[in-house]
């Protein structure tokens, strides 16, 4: 069964500092996808970004990275000079691609990220 | 234009009654989800449907039953709603063909559903 952890309940950072939230999952298939999504305060989910099981190039866009180890089963998130708007709750997700069955997304618990001036 | 859109956002209702939440979506996807996020932030899959056709029944009470008239649309009704209910619920839609989660999903922008 898939399984996806985050075990930062929460995390305070002042502005323009540096956070790294974490993600751990666990799958048996060697084909899978990775996923962050965004929950500000107005508690909409925004998705950020997608990464297949094949593709470990890390990933930058803006502020925001991503650094995909198969190794060691994560695939963690940065966010570089952190801004209050980032404060918001982020989960990481994992679908896995069963043949002949539907995929769906399975969450972490979520990290809260709480960015003061 | 709203990609995935769901009505209402905010319901509070006395137990034992029956509520529905409405979603649409106008994005084109062959895929509608109900996910439900509980007061821990826990998300978690209830219902897929694809085209119209049921393909993912999370073991949700069968008091939950989720209807789907046209792709663009995917409803769910509630009956004799229970306290434990309470959570937020969220649709939505990936363009998803079975068996090839390599698309996102989008969502919608939830419903409080509240019982008292």
């Amino acid at each position: 069964a898939q399984k996806v952890t985050q075990a930062q309940t929460e995390i305070s950072v002042v502005e323009k500092e540096d956070v790294t939230l974490d993600c751990v999952y666990e799958t048996r298939d060697t084909t899978y996808y990775l996923f962050w999504y965004k929950q500000p305060p107005s508690g909409e989910l925004v998705f950020l970004i997608r990464r297949n099981s094949f593709d470990e190039q890390n990933e930058i866009s803006g502020r925001y990275s991503w650094n995909f180890q198969k190794s060691t089963s994560s695939f963690n998130f940065t966010i570089t000079a952190s801004q209050v708007v980032d404060s918001a709750v982020y989960f990481c997700a994992l679908s896995e691609a069963q043949d002949g069955t539907a995929s769906k997304l399975t969450f972490g618990t979520g990290t809260r990220l709480q960015v003061t001036l | 234009d709203t990609a995935v859109s769901q009505t209402p956002k905010y319901l509070v209702t006395q137990m034992g009654n029956d509520k529905s939440i409405k979603c649409e979506q106008n994005l084109g996807h062959d895929t509608m989800y109900w996910y439900k996020q509980d007061s821990k932030k826990f998300l978690k899959i209830m219902f897929s449907y694809n085209n119209k056709e049921l393909i993912i029944n999370e073991t949700v009470p069968n008091r939950f039953s989720p209807k789907s008239p046209d792709k663009a649309h995917l409803n769910l009704h509630i009956n004799s709603l229970e306290l434990g209910d309470s959570a937020v619920y969220f649709c939505a839609s990936s363009q998803d063909p079975w068996g090839a989660p390599n698309t996102e999903a989008f969502f919608g922008q939830g419903t409080r559903l509240t019982v008292v």
